[in-house]
């Protein structure tokens, strides 16, 4: 049982560049969610989807962009990658809003942009 | 203040000690409340959920207090094992976009 993939796991962007940064996952969950952890920090929710087709914005989503076409994929675009995006990426999902019940993490993403 | 506040530690403590963490939250319309465990560089996962009336789960016991706003997680018979950063995480009420994760508390149990 795979759970929640996210791919790549490490990765480094000159500042300019664009990378998508992948998630799936095998649970048939409808929510997914990305965050970001900064060194001392609490996650951060960049965006998430409810469905199939429906997105949105969460507390930091400038920079970032999403899409959900189907119900195991949610990719994380970055365009014009900064410094301030440096941080490690977590895809999350959960059968029901993450605030009602457990999600489910990907093992992140280590994120470098220089 | 800080929606959802947490000791960062570390807490260092002996095998087989009791240890307890808070955490505080300020939005009193606060309804749900979950222990998470993050191992170092990996991703968290969830320890607990915590109910009004108080859950244990084995050595691991959680509680409410809405009065003070706070939740506590309770560690008896500290095992190596239970080294850790343990986040809270608090929903607001509102949608999926009110849930905040704490900042972690980090434990160090020690031989």
């Amino acid at each position: 049982n795979a759970g929640v993939t996210q791919t790549p796991k490490f990765r480094i962007l000159k500042i300019g560049q664009s990378m998508t940064l992948q998630c799936a996952q095998d649970m048939n969950h409808n929510y997914m969610y990305w965050y970001r952890q900064d060194p001392g920090m609490g996650l951060k929710l960049i965006y998430y989807s409810v469905g199939a087709g429906i997105t949105d914005k969460g507390e930091v989503p400038n920079g970032y962009n999403v899409s959900r076409s189907t119900t195991e994929d949610f990719p994380l675009r970055l365009e014009l990658a900064a410094p301030s995006q440096t941080s490690v990426y977590f895809c999350a999902s959960s059968g029901q809003g993450v605030g009602d019940t457990e999600a489910f993490f990907g093992q992140g993403t280590r994120l470098t942009v220089v | 203040r800080k929606e959802v506040e947490q000791d960062p530690g570390p807490f260092n403590v002996p095998e087989g000690a009791t240890v307890a963490f808070n955490c505080t939250y300020s939005n009193s319309a606060s309804q749900s409340f979950f222990w998470y465990r993050q191992d170092c560089r990996k991703e968290p996962k969830l320890l607990m959920s915590v109910y009004s009336s108080g859950n244990e789960d084995g050595r691991f016991t959680a509680q409410l207090n809405r009065a003070s706003q706070y939740i506590s997680l309770l560690i008896r018979d500290s095992k190596l094992s239970d080294s850790a950063t343990y986040l809270c995480v608090v929903n607001r009420a509102g949608g999926y976009q009110k849930v905040t994760f704490g900042t972690g508390t980090k434990l160090q149990v020690i031989p």
